[in-house]
């Protein structure tokens, strides 16, 4: 079965500095990987998703994440964090039609 | 445009009671999806209906019955609540397949007590 393991259940940065949210992957067939945001009694929402080709895929609101198959991850980065971007963020692998989500890192800014 | 709607968004049951969580999606969708989230878990996969007609087992099927009443609505029942299910419920549609986004509601708090 695949899974996806997240590091660090809550990271704090301060405004303008880089965020760097970890998540590797368990998988014996070539992963589809997807970054989910969930901001406080919302749902969630996609913030991008790897299939196949360009490693590196950008998201909404400055994210982008790069799928490395040498070391099985799939960490969600952004240059310049913005206090808007305090939320819960999921990692996700598709396994077979349905997502199955890590265990979800908050994220906290810091004026 | 509504997307995915849940209903009720905040219920209170004693051990025991039954409840049903209903779910409804405008998109056209082929599969609708219920999770559970509980702090430091992340979201759990309850029930899947990946077409209309058909029904899956999740991770934590146990005290859950679905039905995928038609390609729109997907409702999720509690027979005898307990404690243990205090959690937020989330319903979730895609087109279906394995790069098939899918598109949250804004959740169900429902407390046990």
């Amino acid at each position: 079965a695949q899974s996806v393991t997240q590091l660090g259940s809550h990271v704090s940065v301060s405004e303008g500095a880089l965020v760097l949210l970890r998540c590797n992957y368990s998988s014996s067939v070539p992963p589809y990987l997807f970054w989910y945001v969930q901001y406080p009694n919302q749902g969630l929402q996609l913030l991008l998703k790897y299939t196949t080709g360009a490693t590196l895929v950008k998201g909404i609101n400055g994210f982008e994440a790069e799928f490395k198959k040498s070391e099985t991850s799939f960490h969600l980065t952004k240059p310049s964090a913005h206090m808007s971007d305090a939320a819960e963020y999921f990692c996700a692998v598709n396994q077979g039609g349905k997502l199955i989500f890590g265990q979800g890192t908050e994220l906290s800014v810091k004026p | 445009n509504a997307g995915v709607t849940q209903t009720p968004k905040f219920q209170v049951l004693k051990t025991g009671q039954s409840m049903t969580l209903q779910c409804a999606q405008d998109m056209n969708h082929n599969s609708m999806y219920w999770y559970r989230q509980d702090p430091g878990m992340g979201l759990r996969l309850i029930y899947y209906s990946a077409s209309e007609g058909t029904t899956d087992k999740g991770e934590v099927p146990n005290g859950y019955n679905v039905s995928r009443l038609n390609k729109r609505e997907f409702s999720l029942r509690l027979e005898s609540a307990a404690p243990s299910q205090t959690s937020v419920y989330f319903c979730a549609s895609s087109f279906g397949g394995v790069t098939g986004e899918l598109f949250f509601g804004e959740g169900s708090r429902l407390t046990v007590l």
